[in-house]
């Protein structure tokens, strides 16, 4: 079954420890790309990636950081998490080929806090 | 720069009623328009996309949507609400703007839309 699937689905932690959420699609899409979803903001780009070792800011970059060593993973890292960054994040893939006009597939979303 | 304005946060409609969910675009060059679907606790999903030819687009669930470029819309509608569609929609769009906005879809705010029976 073609999917996004990300971990974990959901992350209690403190300000300041360190988190990676993951992301793997069997799709073998050169695009990736992170969303946060913040309620009356509708869905914001934090990173994405064209293909592997190739990635680039979003709109809203800051206390993130990315990495895409393999084409099917694509791990959101914070580094020093902060309460700002509670909220619930995707991750989406699609075909480079057109990627422009071609549907992102979305993974299942993972609800973090940050306390 | 593009943006996309969803008016409306909250839509409410009886079983049956025609579902109207409105979105404007604002894109500098001519844009490839979404709408996605977020059902409760799941990821969002493609219900329909205008990318060019016929402006009429129909997608998944009985839904369609119209673009106008006259008017910069792109709004969706369903003929007859039904209880499984009550979800949030987001209208998204992405555009070709020199090369520096690979694949970024900028989302509307997004609706609710509630279904009474």
């Amino acid at each position: 079954e073609a999917q996004v699937t990300q971990n974990p689905r959901y992350l209690i932690t403190v300000t300041g420890k360190k988190l990676t959420v993951t992301c793997s699609q069997n799709m073998n899409h050169e695009y990736m790309s992170w969303y946060r979803q913040d309620p009356g903001l509708g869905l914001r780009q934090i990173y994405y990636s064209m293909n592997v070792e190739v990635t680039d800011k979003g709109d809203v970059p800051e206390g993130y950081k990315v990495s895409r060593k393999e084409k099917r993973n694509f791990p959101l890292i914070l580094e020093s998490p902060s309460p700002n960054q509670t909220s619930l994040y995707f991750c989406a893939s699609s075909s480079r080929t057109g990627f422009l006009y071609n549907e992102q597939f979305f993974g299942p979303g993972t609800r973090l806090t940050v306390l | 720069a593009q943006s996309v304005t969803q008016l409306g946060s909250h839509v409410s409609v009886s079983e049956g009623a025609l579902v109207l969910l409105r979105c404007n675009y604002s894109s500098s060059v001519p844009p490839y328009l979404f709408w996605y679907v977020q059902y409760p606790n799941q990821g969002l999903q493609l219900l329909l996309k205008y990318t060019t030819g016929a402006t009429l687009v129909k997608g998944i669930n009985g839904f369609e949507a119209e673009f106008k470029k006259s008017e910069t819309s792109f709004h969706l509608t369903k003929p007859s609400a039904h209880m499984s569609d009550a979800a949030e929609y987001f209208c998204a769009v992405s555009e070709d703007a020199g090369g520096t906005s690979y694949g970024k879809l900028t989302f509307g705010q997004g609706t609710i839309l509630t279904v009474h029976p």
